[in-house]
């Protein structure tokens, strides 16, 4: 499994950005996906999850209204466009996968994380 | 929202000790879906234990999971020189997913 992040970088408040995670080495369509970010010298914050087929999407407080995740199952691909940016918002992102259980031919999604990206730094400031 | 608060802060052990950190949860964690992470400088978190007592692919055994309800523990049998990091304890119960603030083990 390999999940690589880029998008990160320092922009200004009130702007925008698009974070992208390339997955490899499962299939991706079959797992739900995260977000969590970090902000320097903190803790681990869950910004927001996708369903494998996209039906569900999920965000924290902080962040709703404001960001925006999908995926790409044809790319393999995770992004999250994230808009209106504060200063507050400045953290490390992580791409993370998300676990899943299986039974009788059927699977859902446990979002605790079995793998996670190497994380891009956003910088939000003027 | 469930509030996940660790204790303690900072945990100060020498290798070959025996490390015991605590999770406790601001309501009940639903079918105890807890679980832990190790993160060391510069790195992302790798998984330890979920399930509040199950071991990831390749954990050693000295890292246990154990808990209910609202009190979770993770113990480490013997530190290694490796171990010392910070640990977070991560609910998956309910919505929204919460992580407690980080335990900080090191080196005395």
């Amino acid at each position: 499994v390999q999940l690589l992040e880029s998008g990160g970088g320092l922009v200004q408040p009130g702007e925008s950005l698009r974070l992208s995670c390339a997955a490899s080495g499962f299939t991706f369509s079959s797992y739900a996906m995260s977000w969590v970010r970090q902000a320097p010298g903190r803790g681990l914050e869950w910004v927001s999850s996708i369903s494998g087929s996209s039906t569900g999407t999920y965000y924290a407080d902080s962040v709703k209204g404001r960001f925006t995740i999908s995926r790409d199952n044809s790319k393999n691909t995770l992004y999250l466009q994230m808009n209106s940016l504060r200063a507050e918002d400045t953290a490390v992102y992580y791409c993370a996968k998300a676990s899943r259980y299986c039974s009788g031919g059927s699977c859902q999604p446990r979002y605790y994380f079995e793998n996670w990206g190497q994380g891009t730094l956003v910088t939000v400031s003027s | 929202e469930i509030v996940l608060t660790q204790s303690p802060g900072t945990l100060s052990l020498s290798p070959g000790e025996r490390a015991t950190l605590s999770c406790r949860a601001s309501q009940s964690v639903s079918s105890n879906y807890l679980a832990w992470y190790q993160q060391k400088p510069g790195q992302a978190p790798r998984l330890l234990i979920y399930g509040a007592s199950s071991r990831a692919t390749g954990i050693p055994d000295r890292f246990s999971g154990s808990g209910s309800g609202t009190d979770f523990t993770l113990t480490i049998s013997r530190l290694e020189p490796e171990d010392f990091a910070v640990y977070y304890c991560q609910q998956y119960g309910s919505s929204p997913i919460t992580f407690g603030q980080g335990t900080r083990l090191e080196i005395k």
